[in-house]
């Protein structure tokens, strides 16, 4: 799998957008980007995944760079309960191959 | 509630001794993932099982070991437990052929004393 490199930690504004970035310079044509977080001691929850058009769901959006090799995501109006460590995973096309986490960013919506 | 049951919730157990924990993935998910996380770590990946076959190993110990039954639940067997392994456990499951995300437990908390 890819290498991934995200700060270790960023702070948002409640209410306002969090926009979480994501290195993937070794990234192969078979990898997706895949992001998840953790919620102090809970099982990773899945967000999003992407393999290079930008993707959006109900709890976020993700930006893919044309070349792939980084990407961002953004949470709009950010709570206080997003607060979490923020993992982006890079990991080939066919699930049921594992994920390799990182250290990710330990995301902090302050009031 | 995710889908993937993981039992038990919490455990504390003495050096030396053996623990078995247990996941039930998500209906229809053949694919069975657990991880250990650490204070001083992160999530490590151990173990994966593919209907009922094991698939790929991570850094797990030859203390421990895992299989999956035939309704594709799956166990984890820890022996010889030392203080080191306390952690947090979790399991995953994911459907094999889609690119869609991975569900995760809400993880064993394990605590050797």
């Amino acid at each position: 799998d890819a290498k991934t490199t995200q700060p270790p930690s960023m702070d948002c504004a409640e209410g306002r957008a969090a926009n979480l970035p994501c290195n993937h310079s070794t990234i192969s044509g078979n990898e997706y980007v895949y992001w998840y977080r953790q919620i102090h001691s809970q099982g990773p929850q899945y967000i999003i995944h992407g393999l290079k058009n930008n993707e959006t769901n109900e709890m976020a959006s993700l930006i893919i760079t044309e070349d792939r090799k980084s990407s961002t995501l953004i949470l709009p109006h950010a709570t206080l309960r997003d607060t979490a460590v923020y993992y982006c995973i890079a990991a080939p096309v066919a699930s049921g191959s594992r994920l390799t986490f990182g250290e990710g960013t330990q995301l902090t919506v302050n009031p | 509630d995710s889908g993937v049951t993981q039992t038990p919730k919490h455990l504390i157990t003495a050096t030396g001794q053996r623990v078995t924990l247990r996941c039930s993935p998500r209906s229809g998910d053949l694919s069975v993932y657990w991880y250990q996380q650490s204070l001083d770590q992160g999530l490590q990946f151990l173990i994966q099982y593919y209907n009922g076959e094991e698939r790929a190993k991570g850094n797990i110990l030859e203390r421990f070991s895992a299989q999956q039954f035939p309704d594709l639940h799956s166990e984890l067997n820890l022996s010889s437990l030392e203080l080191g392994d306390s952690a947090l456990y979790f399991c995953a499951s994911s459907v094999v052929g889609s690119a869609g995300g991975y569900t995760f437990g809400s993880g064993t908390r394990l605590t050797v004393v």
